[in-house]
């Protein structure tokens, strides 16, 4: 079964400071990988999506991740943040079985804060 | 242009009562999905139903059941309720057919006391 590891719970960055939030995944081919911004009490937002090609993709609100075959990782950055990104991100990997999608599997988290 | 519409938002339940989360979408999306988010946790998938008239476990099935009524909606069903299924629930929904990114209601908070 897949599996998707955020190493860090919490990460605290200065507003203005670049950001990296790791992900690391365990799936026996290359699944389609996403990550997702929750803020308090709200559902979940995409922020940006691999299926194939680029290995770099662009998202929206000014992040970007970079998928890395050989690490299992696809790690999400963003060159300076904002106060409005204090939120919880998700990373999360999905299968097509050709039957339709099947559900994703997530990792725990990355609580991010944002110091002034 | 409302997506994913999940009802109620919040509700409290007492232990052994039943309750029916429901959620519709109106994107005409053939797969939907039920996960549940607790603290530390992230979310794990309980059921979803890849195409109307099926429906798969996930994750974490027991104690809950679901029903696909049609294309735009899928409930999940605490028959008996315990306090270890107090938290948020949500439901998403994709395309299905392609490999498109799944969207997601804004979540329903159960209390089982």
């Amino acid at each position: 079964a897949q599996s998707v590891t955020q190493p860090d719970i919490h990460i605290t960055v200065s507003e203005g400071a670049s950001l990296e939030l790791r992900c690391n995944y365990s799936y026996g081919a290359t699944p389609y990988l996403f990550w997702y911004v929750q803020s308090p009490g709200q559902g979940l937002q995409l922020l940006l999506k691999y299926f194939s090609g680029d290995t770099l993709v662009q998202g929206i609100k000014g992040f970007e991740a970079e998928f890395k075959r050989s690490q299992s990782s696809f790690n999400l950055r963003k060159p300076s943040v904002h106060w409005s990104d204090a939120a919880e991100y998700f990373c999360a990997v999905g299968l097509y079985s050709g039957g339709g999608a099947d559900g994703l599997t997530f990792g725990k988290g990355t609580h991010l804060i944002i110091q002034p | 242009n409302a997506g994913v519409t999940q009802t109620p938002k919040f509700q409290v339940l007492k232990t052994g009562q039943s309750m029916t989360l429901q959620c519709a979408q109106d994107m005409n999306h053939n797969s939907m999905y039920w996960y549940r988010q607790d603290p530390g946790m992230g979310l794990r998938l309980i059921y979803y139903s890849a195409s109307e008239g099926t429906t798969d476990k996930g994750e974490v099935p027991n104690g809950y059941n679901v029903s696909r009524l049609n294309k735009r909606e899928f409930s999940l069903r605490l028959e008996s309720a315990a306090p270890s299924q107090t938290s948020v629930y949500f439901c998403a929904s994709t395309s299905g057919t392609s490999n498109q990114p799944q969207h997601f209601g804004d979540g329903t908070r159960l209390s089982i006391l």
